[in-house]
């Protein structure tokens, strides 16, 4: 079992430009979730997904997309990226109650 | 949605002796709480979670209390180690509109001195 993997590590975007982070998980978990984390501060909630094919927007939606086709895909889109999307995003899985984080991705925009 | 308040946002002690962290929660509702240790660079990873039918539960060094009726939870670390020198943020789960969320309080950064 790898749990949830994220990809690409690292990143760094130009202003204006779009990318896709990926997150995949193979615990067949339903509900899965895009979180981000700036430096020193909590995780805000940017989308969620009770299952494939249903999204929904979490606190911090603005500046993203999420597609949910399978069970174990959660990718997010960025499009038109800001230096305000400079943050550290971490993908989370749940079964339930417990969430489960990915290795997280950290992303800059010049 | 739910509000959560983390305190304190750092928190020094010297090895072998206690370390409390406390939250407080807006949602009366909620019903889980889940307590995540992150180290620099790391991914958020559970250390201890009470559900709101159980006012206390323990794990080695590790326990948390939650008093419902004032609406805040406790993290309490016993015996402290250079190893438990981490971030720790504390969590409640939004019971209103579905999708099983959780709200982060900002975290705490417990720093353990020889």
């Amino acid at each position: 079992n790898a749990g949830v993997t994220q990809t690409p590590k690292f990143h760094i975007l130009k202003i204006g430009q779009s990318m896709t982070l990926q997150c995949t998980q193979d615990m067949n978990h339903n509900y899965m979730y895009w979180y981000r984390q700036d430096p020193g501060m909590g995780l805000k909630l940017i989308y969620y997904s009770v299952g494939a094919g249903i999204t929904d927007k979490g606190e911090v939606p603005n500046g993203y997309n999420v597609s949910r086709s399978t069970t174990e895909d959660f990718p997010l889109r960025l499009e038109l990226a800001a230096p305000s999307q400079t943050s550290v995003y971490f993908c989370a899985s749940s079964p339930a109650d417990t969430q489960y984080f990915g290795p997280g991705t950290r992303l800059t925009v010049l | 949605g739910e509000n959560v308040e983390q305190h304190p946002s750092t928190l020094s002690v010297q090895e072998g002796d206690s370390a409390v962290i406390k939250c407080t929660y807006s949602d009366s509702a909620s019903n889980y709480f889940p307590w995540y240790k992150q180290e620099l660079g790391k991914r958020p990873q559970l250390i201890i979670d009470i559900r709101s039918n159980v006012g206390e539960k323990k794990d080695q060094r590790i326990a948390v209390t939650l008093n419902k009726t004032a609406k805040h939870f406790s993290l309490h670390i016993t015996e402290t180690q250079p190893e438990d020198s981490a971030v720790y943020f504390c969590a409640a789960r939004w019971v209103t509109g579905g999708g099983n969320k959780l709200t982060f309080g900002t975290g705490t950064q417990l720093k353990v001195e020889l």
